[in-house]
């Protein structure tokens, strides 16, 4: 069984700090994926990464996969209140095939950015 | 909606009950997923369709849990004889040509 360990689990910052979260497994991935879930809502995509070593930048937010594909993090710069909720990682094992589509999620990290 | 719908938002059932959860995707989506989302957890893998056929159902947890597609859209998920560890919020996704998964608000269920 292929398992993604997030940490950390909470996080409670100021506005305008930054924070890394990170994503870690024993095994590899095609793909790894980085979701936010707002109460009551469902999780929406915010990247996918692809390849060993790739980095990807989404405003403020920067992700990036390990080179052997097995982690990934997600720093975020100057965080603000908008940037409240639960962020997932979510692991693809093959690319294409009936898998695909098929993910592993971790545990989620809850973040708090207090004004 | 444009968006993938799921009925009802929340259901309350006793224990030992039949409960039954829909799944409206995109329209044109063909991959159709039902995911579990205990409290404190990220969602776990259930049951993934493509048209009418479960392609995978090796996440269902046991034959109390049973989900069809009969025309490839709209699934239904159901399950037998409610036990309280069943309590979660059930999320449906579909996916279409981009590979993104999109979720819908996902059915609460709990189970007295």
């Amino acid at each position: 069984t292929q398992l993604l360990e997030q940490s950390p689990q909470f996080l409670s910052i100021q506005e305008g700090e930054n924070l890394t979260v990170y994503c870690n497994s024993s095994s590899v991935f095609s793909s790894l994926q980085w979701y936010r879930q707002e109460p009551g809502e469902g999780p929406v995509l915010l990247v996918t990464v692809v390849t060993g070593g790739e980095v990807k930048k989404l405003k403020r937010l920067t992700f990036q996969f390990g080179d052997a594909r097995k982690d990934s993090s997600l720093h975020i710069t100057a965080a603000q209140p908008g940037d409240t909720g639960l962020y997932l990682c979510a692991g693809d094992p093959n690319a294409g095939g009936t898998s695909y589509g098929k993910l592993t999620f971790g545990q989620g990290t809850i973040l708090t950015v207090h004004p | 909606g444009a968006g993938v719908s799921q009925t009802p938002s929340n259901k309350v059932t006793e224990k030992g009950k039949y409960v039954e959860l829909r799944c409206d995707p995109i329209s044109g989506h063909t991959a159709l997923y039902w995911y579990r989302q205990s409290l404190g957890q990220g969602p776990e893998f259930l049951i993934y369709f493509q048209g009418t056929g479960a392609a995978d159902d090796s996440g269902l947890p046991n034959d109390r849990f049973f989900a069809v597609r009969p025309e490839g859209s709209v699934s239904t998920l159901k399950i037998q004889r409610t036990e309280r560890g069943d309590s979660a919020v059930y999320l449906c996704a579909s996916r279409g040509n981009t590979g993104e998964l999109f979720f819908g608000e996902g059915s609460r269920l709990t189970v007295l």
